[in-house]
């Protein structure tokens, strides 16, 4: 079974283009989040769906930052406009019912690293 | 303070040495508690789950939670180069609550 697939790996961009980060969860999985990763803070929630549903969106930056899940099998983040303090590693990752509700295993794809020059 | 805290590191060890990894939380709502190992340019994987108080091995690998301390572990034995990954502690309140993670600590095992 296929892992949770993020695109691009490997993003570079100007300040103030727009970026758009998209996730495949595993299938059969109805929960999905979207972490960012740096140096500094770690690993940061941003925010989760359940059911392609957004139930917390406390850990999204400022505005600039939104994330749709139009379906069970693809979610997307966007940036616009793009910053340099954006620049870190975007992990999404997806984790189903079963697994929240026991050990609250999420299963993380590979990242898609941005840098905002 | 935060709610997790967790040695920055890095730390490089020889081969075969055993390794102590140490979280310290301060809600003391966490009962599920978990280590997650990430291997350079990967996204984290769960290594080892404990629920509650107490020690759990699996191999070369034991998780150790003391909620009277607010304070999780986790030892690795006989240490070996593919052990080098960055590990990171997560916790969390009850079921269906949000994972807290650690900044998480860069391991280096020097063959």
């Amino acid at each position: 079974d296929a892992g949770v697939i993020q695109s691009p790996r490997h993003e570079v961009t100007e300040m103030g283009q727009e970026v758009t980060l998209r996730c495949k969860p595993i299938s059969g999985h109805d929960y999905l989040f979207w972490y960012r990763q740096t140096m500094m803070r770690g690993l940061e929630l941003l925010i989760y769906f359940n059911n392609n549903v957004p139930i917390d969106d406390s850990g999204m930056p400022e505005d600039r930052f939104s994330a749709k899940m139009p379906n069970a099998s693809f979610s997307t983040l966007k940036i616009q406009p793009s910053e340099p303090r954006d620049s870190a590693v975007y992990f999404c990752a997806s984790s189903g019912t079963r697994d929240v509700a026991s050990t609250g295993e999420l299963f993380f794809g590979e990242g898609s690293r941005l840098t905002v020059l | 303070q935060k709610e997790v805290e967790q040695d920055p590191g890095p730390l490089s060890v020889p081969e075969g040495a055993i390794v102590s990894l140490n979280c310290t939380y301060s809600n003391s709502a966490f009962q599920y508690f978990m280590w997650y190992r990430q291997y350079s340019r990967k996204g984290p994987e769960l290594l080892m789950y404990t629920y509650s108080s107490g020690n759990k091995e699996d191999g070369r690998f034991t998780a150790q939670v003391d909620k009277s301390s607010k304070y999780i572990s986790l030892f690795i034995r006989d240490s070996q180069p593919s052990d080098s990954a960055t590990y990171l502690c997560a916790m969390r309140g009850g079921a269906n609550s949000k994972l807290t993670f650690g900044k998480g600590i860069t391991l280096s095992v020097r063959p």
